[in-house]
């Protein structure tokens, strides 16, 4: 069965970057994901697919800052020149055998 | 603009019925599977249920399986979550969600309406 993880939290300071990283398991390295952002109070906002081979398309309107990248099994989320406004929640998402499928979450503060 | 709307936002006793509404604007809603995703308090996203583009395939996680019915009017451009047999685990905000070019992934979101459940 296909499984998400990612870590809880993740921290970084204004103007840094972060990667936060969702890890597919064992014998689903092939899966492209989804990432969303989820501000306190707000509906998530999706971010990007990002596909095996490290290619991503965005959603509308998404700043050249937030990019992803892939290594293996893992799909990186990187966003750059952080921002106040950067501090969310960021899920990643995907699907398999008819079942669409979430990690648990990283939620992410920016010092 | 695309916009997804829900409604419906209550209190409800165990064993007891609501219905969610997601109003869709900015796009043709027909041409579009659509889904119902929830967040149960200090929890993440889990994905509830979803309907093809003209309705006649629908799916559910177990949790809700036989329980809750995901339905659409295209005409008026509105997706529905009819929740029977309501949990108090059933508490959470309920968002409605769209699936990009019938391609897996999700590419826009309502604000999410919050069902609680309790004695």
């Amino acid at each position: 069965q296909l499984v998400l993880t990612q870590s809880p939290s993740a921290s970084a300071s204004l103007g840094a970057s972060v990667n936060l990283t969702c890890t597919l398991s064992s014998g689903h390295s092939r899966n492209a994901i989804a990432w969303h952002q989820h501000q306190p109070g707000k509906g998530p906002r999706y971010l990007m697919k990002l596909n095996t081979d490290g290619s991503h398309s965005k959603g509308d309107g998404i700043p050249d800052r937030f990019s992803g990248s892939t290594s293996g099994a893992e799909r990186c989320l990187t966003i750059s020149s952080l921002q106040s406004e950067d501090e969310a929640d960021y899920y990643c998402q995907t699907w398999d055998t008819g079942i669409w499928l979430f990690g648990g979450g990283t939620k992410l503060t920016v010092l | 603009e695309v916009q997804l709307v829900e409604s419906g936002e209550g209190l409800v006793q165990p064993g007891g019925s609501l219905r969610l509404s997601c109003a869709a604007s900015g796009f043709t809603f027909s041409s579009y599977w659509m889904h119902w995703v929830r967040q149960a308090p200090g929890k993440g996203l889990v994905w509830v249920s979803r309907i093809d583009s003209d309705g006649t395939t629908t799916s559910y996680a177990d949790s809700v399986k036989g329980r809750f019915a995901i339905s659409r009017d295209n005409a008026k451009y509105t997706l529905y979550l009819q929740m029977h047999s309501l949990r108090v685990e059933d508490t959470a905000v309920y968002y409605c969600a769209r699936e990009y070019a019938n391609s897996w992934h999700f590419d826009s979101w309502g604000q999410g309406t919050l069902v609680t459940v309790s004695p």
